[in-house]
Parts: C-alpha cells; sequence; structure tokens
C-alpha cells in the first residue's frame, strides 16, 4: 500500500510528553521525515533520517522508527508546539513522494 | 542558505491551465530534485511531483495527465503546469527542494506557498 496513515488529531497537557506515529509499508524502506506547519505558514522539516534536528528545532523534538511505524516525540510539549504535524517518505518504488494525512496537536 | 520564492497567478478559470514558477536564491539549482506540492484550503499536503536537476520528472499518478515540470538552469528556476483546472485544484501551492540520502529524504526548504483559487 502506498499510503502513510496518521492520527487526525492528539491532544498533549503542557509540558507533558506527546508521541505522534505515522504507519505505512514504505516506513521499512524508508525513514519518516516530520513537518510542522502552523497556520498561514509553508511547512517547517523538524526531523529526518534516522533521528535527525534541522539547526533551530529544539531537542524536546526527536524522532524514530520502527517497522512499518515512524513517531515523532515532544518531549515537554509547549504552547508554541500546537501545530499540524506530517510525515513524509519516497514510496518503495522510489519514484513518488507520500505524505500523510496529517495530525492536528492541541497543547492544553 | 537556500530560498526559494514563487510566484504564478492566483485565479484562474475552469478549464484554464496553470502555471507557477519558483526561483533558487544562494544556491544552484543543480545537484538536486525540485517538487510542487500542494494543500487544498483546511486539508493536507498532496505531493504533485518532481523534477530532478537533469530534467527527469516524477509525477503523482492521480495528476500525471494535467503536470508538466521543467527548469532552467540559466534562470535557477523550475516551474509546474497543471492543465484544465476545476474548483478541486484550489490549494495553495508550495515548491520545495528534495534531498537526502537513502533511506532517508525530505523536502527542504519550502517556498512561502501561492493561493490559487479556481472560480469561474
Amino acid at each position: 500500500s502506498s499510503e502513510l496513515t496518521q492520527d487526525p488529531a492528539v491532544s498533549v497537557a503542557l509540558g507533558q510528553t506527546v508521541r505522534i506515529t505515522c504507519q505505512g509499508d514504505n516506513l521499512r524502506t524508508y525513514y519518516a521525515t516530520w513537518y510542522q506547519q502552523k497556520p498561514g505558514q509553508a511547512p517547517v522539516r523538524v526531523i529526518y533520517g534516522k533521528n535527525n534536528r534541522p539547526s533551530g528545532i529544539p531537542d524536546r523534538f526527536s524522532g524514530s522508527n520502527s517497522g512499518n511505524t515512524a513517531s515523532l516525540t515532544i518531549t515537554g510539549a509547549q504552547a508554541e508546539d500546537e501545530a499540524a504535524y506530517y510525515c513524509n517518505c519516497r514510496d518503495n518504488s522510489g519514484h513518488h513522494v507520500l505524505f500523510g494525512g496529517g495530525t492536528k496537536l492541541t497543547v492544553l | 542558505q537556500v530560498q526559494l520564492q514563487q510566484w504564478g497567478a492566483g485565479l484562474l478559470k475552469p478549464s484554464e491551465t496553470l502555471s507557477l514558477t519558483c526561483g533558487v536564491f544562494g544556491g544552484s539549482i543543480s545537484g538536486s530534485s525540485w517538487s510542487w506540492v500542494r494543500q487544498p484550503p483546511g486539508r493536507g499536503l498532496e505531493w504533485i511531483g518532481e523534477i530532478n536537476h537533469s530534467g527527469d520528472a516524477n509525477y503523482n499518478p492521480s495528476l500525471k495527465s494535467r503536470v508538466t515540470m521543467s527548469l532552467d538552469k540559466s534562470k535557477n528556476q523550475f516551474s509546474m503546469q497543471l492543465t484544465s483546472v476545476t474548483a478541486a485544484d484550489t490549494a495553495v501551492y508550495y515548491c520545495a527542494r528534495g534531498d537526502g540520502l537513502f533511506p532517508g529524504w525530505w523536502l527542504d526548504p519550502w517556498g512561502q506557498g501561492v493561493l490559487v483559487t479556481v472560480s469561474s
């Protein structure tokens, strides 16, 4: 299947830890990349590769990959982390790109 | 640091052709792949396609019959056209650079996005 599946919405209390997941057969071949998107803004890469953060992304963001599931963990969620999060990878043919449907994170 | 700036018509009538261009600043268009992604209002991201520095393109199968991508090395920019647009093509369109080292792959940076509205 050439799909990536994400929960539509997740909530977390301020300062607590939240995990956002992404499932798909293609994740057995490729690492997921995670993007954060706030309203009216372009997506921003927050996790890529095995578990890498671009410069400027806080270390409370981390990623992991196991089998057909990739996870984005925010340890000690802050109010500014409230956003939509998308996972992405290439499909197994290598010729196409997939996006998950996105997870809307609410920080309570 | 590479930055992308995109432009194109923001209002189209049904059956017209959508044309967008993305300029690459602070780096060369050679050596990377370049993608287009769209986002309908209130919805998720959809990959449209990509073109590499050699001009080889891959397209989303759902749009393949209507989309064409090209790049102009002399101007350091790349473009996309989507024919026969309908209201379902109304979206914010983004350009982005594709990069990675297998098994990782990512899109970064992204353009600012252009809202394209299809309405009669």
